[in-house]
């Protein structure tokens, strides 16, 4: 049964950067599937930050590009995510999750529980 | 285009048939993903593909798609089925790109 659990900071001040990092369990990160980072914002909807393969190659939302930094760490069996410059607009639930085999972007299925980051200084 | 477009909010009645739409260009070209979300909990996958359910997930929850529009049909909806709905797709416009739906708030009376 695969399980992933995102890990971080809570709080962030504005400027700096937003680090999370996705532990996975029950499968291994190298033998393939995307990998992806969505938020919800509190209230809000689900908006795709970006996705990452096995491989290392990554994709990331066009209004986020600039900020965003996925990587993975197959020794770890983790994969990570960077958020530079954040602002309140940040702020909101972050959810790891395993994409599928065959697309970055869609069909999501695990996620895990998510992590709320908040940013204020 | 990368918007996927969903109504806000709607109701069914307990037993009853219920249809989530969701319009969007890139679903003439990818087929859409639903996930349920509850509050306080992560979403859940409950129908992905041409009309796929993962493990667990009841046979009351059904896919289908037609042109532009995916529909997430609920045939006899359960007081348990009370949540946000949200569908999920590739962007068609040739980048790898995931967008969402803004979400369907589905209440049952």
């Amino acid at each position: 049964q695969v399980q992933l659990q995102e890990s971080g900071p809570g709080l962030v001040k504005p400027s700096e950067t937003l680090s999370l990092t996705c532990a996975v369990s029950g499968y291994s990160i190298s033998s393939g599937y995307y990998w992806g980072w969505i938020r919800q914002p509190p209230g809000k909807g689900l908006e795709w930050i970006g996705s990452i393969y096995h491989s290392g190659s990554t994709y990331y939302n066009p209004s986020l590009k600039s900020r965003v930094t996925i990587s993975v760490d197959t020794s770890k069996n983790q994969f990570s995510l960077k958020l530079s410059s954040v602002t309140a607009a940040d702020t909101a639930v972050y959810y790891c999750a395993r994409a599928s085999s065959t697309s970055c972007c869609s069909r999501f299925d695990p996620w895990g529980q998510g992590t709320l980051v908040t940013v204020s200084s | 285009s990368s918007e996927l477009t969903q109504d806000p909010a709607v109701s069914v009645a307990l037993g009853q048939t219920v249809r989530i739409t969701c319009q969007g260009d890139s679903l003439r070209s990818y087929y859409a993903s639903w996930y349920q979300q509850k509050p306080g909990q992560a979403p859940v996958l409950v129908i992905y593909g041409k009309n796929n359910r993962p493990s667990g997930i009841p046979d009351r929850f059904s896919g289908s798609s037609s042109g532009n529009t995916a529909s997430l049909t609920i045939t006899g909806a359960q007081a348990e089925d009370e949540a946000d709905y949200y569908c999920n797709s590739r962007d068609s416009s040739g980048n790898h790109r995931g967008v969402f739906g803004g979400g369907t708030k589905l209440t049952v009376l």
